[in-house]
């Protein structure tokens, strides 16, 4: 089974700066698939970037970025410029492909991140 | 493009009730998961339906059933509700490119 682990409950940054937000995960498949989500107070859960096992270069969206090392199965994510509306509960989670239907995801328990002004 | 909705928004029941949640999926996805996500918890998947069949299942009992309707959309059941489901009740439907799209959940509160 795979777990994700999310060890930090609470960050906080200033406004402007950036913030990396950390994620381990274990599993035993070669071929997997890893995403973050954001879960503003409105509870709609987005998500904000994924990437696949495969792939070597880090996914990048905008301000967002991962540093993604397979070996050390860590996945963090690097929001650059911070801003008042990126204040949410962040959360890592894991999918494992399978044939058919799409897969389930497995999520960490998540950070709660605060943008100070 | 409406995107994933689910109703009711809020539902307050109490104990031993039954209890039925509906989601409709973004356009063009087939396939449906449903998650419960607990006060500050991450979500835990319940289950997942896909040509109107049950194929994964996550660790919940079988109070917990659904159904997935010829037009993909879904519901999930409740039966004999216990305190401890209270919980945000998140539907996500997805395509063949694997990724998730939320709804806005549904707040089940029992009392």
């Amino acid at each position: 089974a795979q777990t994700v682990t999310q060890s930090q409950p609470e960050m906080s940054v200033q406004e402007a700066e950036t913030v990396t937000l950390s994620c381990t995960y274990d599993t035993s498949e070669n071929n997997y698939y890893l995403f973050w989500y954001k879960q503003p107070p409105s509870r709609q859960m987005i998500l904000v970037i994924r990437q696949e096992a495969y792939k070597q270069q880090n996914a990048t969206e905008n301000r967002f970025s991962v540093n993604f090392q397979k070996a050390a199965k860590s996945f963090s994510l690097k929001i650059s410029d911070s801003q008042l509306g990126d204040t949410a509960m962040y959360f890592c989670a894991f999918m494992k492909p399978n044939t058919g239907a799409n897969s389930k995801l497995t999520f960490g328990k998540g950070i709660t991140l605060s943008v100070r002004p | 493009d409406a995107g994933v909705t689910q109703s009711p928004t809020h539902l307050i029941k109490t104990r031993g009730q039954q209890v039925t949640l509906r989601c409709s999926p973004k356009s063009g996805h087939d396939t449906v998961s449903w998650y419960q996500q607990a006060l500050g918890q991450g979500p835990q998947f319940i289950f997942q339906y896909y040509e109107e069949e049950e194929r994964q299942r996550g660790n919940f009992p079988d109070r917990f059933s659904g159904h997935q309707f010829p037009n993909y959309s879904s519901e999930l059941n409740v039966n004999a509700l216990l305190l401890g489901d209270s919980a945000l009740y998140l539907c996500a439907s997805s395509s063949r490119t694997g990724e998730q799209y939320f709804g806005p959940g549904t707040r089940l509160t029992v009392t």
